[in-house]
């Protein structure tokens, strides 16, 4: 059975401060997502990343994927309190499987 | 274009009560699934349609659940009878064919049992 588990659950932020949330998997991996969720609301989709050494940036927020260290990490610049919001990682395998993180809730304090 | 459509959003019931969950995916998308998500967790699969087929339904509780898509675009979820511990969100998502499949997320119901 392949394990999502993502680190920190809980991050405190003060605005303006860089921080990263790791996702590691257990098992090979066709591919990466992060998705964030405001309180009460849906995922929305942030990134998809495909292949090893993958880099995605918007905004302030940057993703990356290692496959062979089974990692992936979503590193945060200068936060803004808009940030605010829980992240998930999503491990995609063949035959459309998803394996959901645990999720990480970020609060960023001005 | 349309995103995923669910209804209800909010649903409260008396537990042994039945309930139902509907979702209308993307249009074009033949993939469908059906996650629950309990508060302070990440959703998890119930089950997953590939068209009008259920391809993986191994987390999907058969005694009181069940599920359908009968012309492989919209689907209706079911509980039957609800018990307390059913109170959560159930998210409906969906993807095209392919290998690179990004899933979509529809707004979810929020399941209340009392």
């Amino acid at each position: 059975e392949l394990k999502v588990e993502q680190n920190p659950l809980f991050l405190s932020m003060q605005e303006g401060k860089n921080y990263t949330i790791y996702c590691n998997y257990s098992t090979t991996s066709d591919r990466l997502y992060w998705y964030r969720q405001d309180p009460g609301k849906s995922l929305e989709s942030l990134f998809v990343l495909l292949s090893n050494g993958a880099v995605k940036q918007e905004g302030r927020l940057m993703a990356s994927l290692d496959t062979k260290a089974r990692l992936s990490t979503l590193h945060i610049t200068a936060a803004v309190h808009d940030l605010s919001a829980t992240y998930f990682c999503a491990v995609g395998r063949a035959g459309n499987q998803f394996y959901f993180g645990t999720g990480t809730s970020l609060t960023v304090i001005p | 274009e349309a995103g995923v459509v669910q209804s209800p959003r909010y649903k409260i019931i008396e537990k042994k009560q039945p309930v139902a969950f509907w979702c209308n995916p993307i249009s074009g998308h033949n993939t469908l699934y059906w996650y629950l998500q309990n508060l302070g967790q990440g959703p998890e699969l119930l089950i997953r349609y590939e068209n009008e087929e259920a391809v993986d339904d191994s987390q999907l509780p058969k005694d009181r659940f069940s599920a359908e898509r009968l012309k492989g675009v919209d689907s209706t979820l079911k509980i039957q009878p609800a018990e307390l511990g059913d109170s959560a969100v159930y998210l409906c998502a969906s993807s095209l064919d392919g290998q690179y499949n990004e899933q979509f997320f529809g707004p979810g119901t929020r399941l209340t049992v009392l």
